[in-house]
């Protein structure tokens, strides 16, 4: 069974810096592209940033190019996002995300997803 | 950016009626890279449709996914109970990547 587990979501101020990990299990996961997506509480969802197999292809919304950073350790399995200069705006639930297909590309439809992490930016 | 419009904004639907939801796109989506989701409060979101028509894994055959260029539908044949939830689509043959604002399907 595919498990993510996020974690590293805080109550942050503006302009602080947060780390966000997803640990994964239950599939190869140098196999398959990873995703981070965000949720504004009673809003939308939001793609925040995408990551290839190996680490050499990421790709990120306009809304955190130059602030937020995607990467991954293949042996340790695990998936993070750094967040720098955080803005009121980046309040989400944080949603660790894997793509149905396992040619290594993060430009694939998403079909397993961790249950999220809190960040909230705040005064 | 590929700008994803999705309407009517709110479906209200009686359990047995077909629901018809609608994706537009701002350009044209490459090789019909478009799927979409369901989404339950307090759930993750629960992928259904990729490849504008492909029905993911264990998704039953009331929902159907058609279109392509800029234009896209997601019907749902029979309304079940279940059923009544947000439905989102998202383009993903591009970076950055793009989801709609949602369609949400209540019960009338």
């Amino acid at each position: 069974e595919v498990q993510l587990v996020e974690s590293g979501g805080s109550v942050v101020r503006p302009g602080g810096s947060l780390r966000l990990s997803c640990a994964t299990s239950g599939f190869t996961f140098d196999d398959y592209g990873m995703s981070w997506v965000r949720q504004v509480p009673g809003k939308g969802l939001e793609w925040v940033s995408g990551i290839n197999w190996n680490g050499d292809t990421t790709g990120y919304a306009d809304s955190v190019k130059g602030r937020f950073t995607i990467s991954r350790d293949n042996a340790k399995t695990s998936l993070y996002l750094q967040m720098n200069s955080l803005r009121a705006e980046d309040t989400a639930l944080y949603h660790c995300a894997r793509v149905l297909l396992g040619s290594g590309s993060f430009y694939f439809a998403i079909d397993s997803w961790g249950q999220g992490t809190l960040v909230s930016v705040s005064s | 950016e590929i700008v994803l419009t999705q309407f009517p904004g709110t479906l209200s639907l009686s359990p047995g009626e077909r629901a018809t939801l609608s994706c537009r796109a701002s350009q044209s989506v490459t090789s019909r890279s478009l799927a979409w989701y369901q989404h339950k409060p307090g759930q993750p979101p629960r992928l259904l449709i990729y490849g504008a028509s492909s029905w993911a894994t264990g998704i039953p055959d009331r929902f159907s996914g058609s279109g392509s260029g800029t234009d896209f539908t997601l019907t749902i044949s029979r309304l079940e109970p279940e059923d009544f939830a947000v439905y989102y689509c998202h383009e993903y043959g591009s970076s950055p990547q793009t989801f709609g604002q949602g369609t949400k399907v209540e019960i009338k």
